[in-house]
């Protein structure tokens, strides 16, 4: 298994600003995810962290709006940008482990209001 | 692309009652599967997967899950639950080469004396 750490846990930003959040992993990962679930609804994909190298994101978000980082292979960031009150959501790290058989670990989440 | 369906959002149930939660997926190519469960204000926990082999897998908390290749169906039963079962239960499914987790929209169970 893996333990997975997310900071903050929550923030309420104010629209137009941005909000970087963390995900520190204590084991060897092969892939890293960020995810966004939005109140009362299921997880959406966001992106494929990928590490020293651009994140691969899904249709409906863009890098401008959703910068993603992975130094290494254990930390990624996710910053969203000139946040909206339509950016309220929980978002959340998952990872795959080396050598795992395909169990993804999932974050504790960072609870986001923009206001 | 794959793509999973939980008809039901909520599921009622008494304590110590059987419940089954419906997943049906959809895809072209050969899939694993997984159910998640999120208790409230938590992350999500790996409750059971299926990757191949036997068609009837066993989870933690007493869950288990069928998969039905002919219905395109991976349903989550449970013989007896209980209070703590209360929390939200997704559905996910991603293809052999792993590209990445499709989620359902979940159901949520609650579970009452």
């Amino acid at each position: 298994s893996a333990v997975i750490s997310q900071k903050p846990s929550r923030d309420i930003c104010q629209r137009g600003t941005s909000l970087t959040i963390q995900c520190q992993v204590d084991s060897q990962v092969t892939m890293m995810f960020w995810y966004r679930q939005q109140p009362g609804q299921s997880l959406t994909l966001i992106a494929t962290a990928n590490q020293g190298s651009e994140a691969t994101y899904e249709s409906g978000f863009v890098i401008d709006k959703f910068p993603i980082s992975r130094p290494n292979l254990t930390f990624s960031t996710l910053t969203v940008s000139n946040m909206s009150p339509e950016d309220s959501s929980i978002y959340l790290c998952s990872v795959l482990l080396a050598g795992s058989t395909y169990e993804q670990y999932f974050g504790p989440g960072t609870r986001l209001t923009v206001t | 692309a794959q793509s999973v369906t939980q008809l039901d959002s909520q599921v009622p149930v008494f304590e110590e009652a059987p419940v089954e939660l419906r997943c049906n997926y959809s895809s072209s190519v050969s899939v694993y599967l997984f159910w998640y469960v999120q208790y409230p204000n938590q992350g999500l926990q790996l409750l059971l997967k299926y990757l191949s082999g036997s068609t009837l897998v066993k989870g933690i908390n007493g869950f288990e899950a069928e998969f039905n290749k002919s219905q395109t169906s991976f349903h989550l039963r449970k013989p007896s639950v209980h209070i703590s079962d209360t929390a939200e239960y997704f559905c996910a499914v991603t293809n052999t080469g792993f590209q990445k987790l499709v989620f359902g929209t979940g159901t949520r169970l609650l579970v009452s004396p």
